[in-house]
């Protein structure tokens, strides 16, 4: 089942603003990972985390992996229409002794429209 | 250039018939993986290989067969017994760190496969 609650689910925003999306889980996790999808393409990694309390920034792109490893954080400053898309959370879940599984999850997406 | 294939983009087929969607990758990716996604949702692991000759079903694999005969290529056959084919399809590569659970997955550009 479904193991990492993304939100917002969705947003509308003016080009400009800054955006901001989350990701959490009840489990830990030992990468964080997100992801940019256009329509009727296939996902884009943006920016991988893989330390807890890591930050890192891909251009007007910031994420940061939470110091809980339950939790990640995606920022967008300065919104533009090229912005528009579905973003994905994603990570290997980490058992008791830290150590991941083979498989990724995935949240269920925030989608992302911004208005000129 | 490096990156992953998927053929075709589109694919209609009579309900019924079994398909093939191919993938294909030049990375030298240890690990491959089909996903599922459905209007508005995340993707929904069906396959994956971490090994030539070896695959795992995912979460939702009742329906489905795949093959790696190379480590280049994953095919995945729907067949007449998944209920309800109808959706965006995409493959994935990664490098397979082993215990450290997988590195970053790279996706193909997907295949939307409709039943008539």
């Amino acid at each position: 089942g479904q193991q990492l609650n993304q939100s917002p689910q969705s947003m509308f925003i003016q080009e400009g603003e800054d955006v901001s999306m989350n990701c959490t889980s009840s489990s830990i996790f030992n990468t964080w990972l997100w992801y940019k999808q256009e329509p009727g393409e296939g996902p884009v990694l943006l920016i991988a985390l893989y330390k807890a309390g890591e930050l890192t920034s891909n251009g007007r792109l910031t994420a940061q992996f939470g110091i809980t490893r339950k939790d990640s954080f995606l920022n967008i400053s300065a919104s533009i229409p090229s912005d528009v898309g579905i973003y994905f959370c994603a990570g290997p879940l980490a058992n008791a002794g830290g150590t991941s599984y083979g498989k990724l999850t995935f949240g269920q997406g925030t989608i992302l429209t911004v208005h000129p | 250039d490096g990156g992953i294939t998927q053929s075709p983009k589109y694919l209609f087929r009579k309900e019924g018939q079994n398909v093939t969607l191919s993938c294909e990758q030049n990375l030298n990716h240890d690990a491959m993986y089909w996903y599922r996604q459905d209007p508005g949702q995340g993707l929904r692991l069906i396959y994956y290989s971490q090994i030539v000759n070896d695959f795992q079903k995912g979460d939702i694999a009742e329906g489905y067969s795949v093959s790696r005969e190379k480590k280049e290529s994953f095919p995945l056959t729907v067949t007449s017994a998944q209920k309800n084919p109808t959706a965006f399809y995409l493959c994935a590569s990664s490098i397979d760190r082993g215990s450290k659970g997988p590195d970053t997955q790279y996706f193909g550009p997907g295949t939307r496969l409709t039943v008539l």
